[in-house]
């Protein structure tokens, strides 16, 4: 049972270049979501999706677009990325949005210079 | 906004020791959850705690919830080496109506067990 898968691991961007992260769970969630995490600052969201077809905005959702075509993808695209950029980028999913505990992938180390 | 605000923001104990580590939070909520972190790994959740319940056990966890302070505490007993991590708490606030609830974290705390 692989939970949710992250790629790639690893990523160095140049400014201004687009590139996709990508998210997929084989637990058949309904919930899935986008953070990032920045030393001092916690985990903050970026985008969630409450079902296929359905996504909505969180905390810090400007640079990032998302979309949800399958229940198990749930990619998330740096436009023209930027140095504020530079993050650890998690995944997550759960069964619902209703008392729900979620379930990490294990991150994207993401460097923009 | 960080709804979760952990105390101490760091923490260091010898084995065998316990750990107790602090959440508090501004607004009402549905409930609390704890999770925890290993050196470049994703959040493992630990345990949730409804609003409507004070104290919960999960192994060598405690979780204890006063919804009038809005405070929560982790308590983790006989600490081992391996309880080294960074641990979040995550609250689910009451949504208003139509609106969608979302989990915010913490900063995190970083506990270090020494051998």
């Amino acid at each position: 049972n692989a939970g949710v898968t992250q790629t790639p691991k690893f990523q160095v961007l140049k400014t201004g270049q687009s590139m996709t992260l990508q998210c997929a769970q084989d637990m058949n969630h309904e919930y899935m979501s986008w953070y990032r995490q920045d030393p001092g600052m916690g985990l903050r969201l970026i985008h969630y999706s409450v079902g296929a077809g359905i996504t909505d905005q969180g905390e810090v959702p400007n640079g990032y677009n998302v979309s949800r075509s399958t229940t198990e993808d749930f990619p998330l695209r740096l436009l023209s990325a930027a140095p504020s950029q530079t993050s650890v980028y998690f995944c997550a999913s759960s069964y619902s949005m209703s008392a729900y505990t979620l379930h990490f992938g294990n991150g994207t180390r993401l460097t923009v210079t | 906004s960080q709804q979760g605000e952990e105390d101490p923001q760091a923490l260091s104990i010898q084995e065998g020791e316990n750990a107790t580590m602090n959440c508090s939070y501004k607004t009402s909520i549905n409930n609390l959850q704890w999770y925890r972190q290993n050196s470049g790994r994703g959040l493992v959740h630990l345990i949730l705690i409804r609003s409507n319940e004070r104290e919960k056990h999960s192994g060598r966890l405690r979780v204890t919830l006063d919804t009038s302070k809005k405070s929560s505490s982790l308590l983790i007993t006989a600490s081992r080496a391996a309880d080294t991590a960074s641990y979040f708490c995550a609250t689910d606030a009451l949504a208003q109506t139509g609106a969608n609830s979302k989990l915010t974290f913490g900063k995190g705390i970083t506990l270090s067990v020494r051998p």
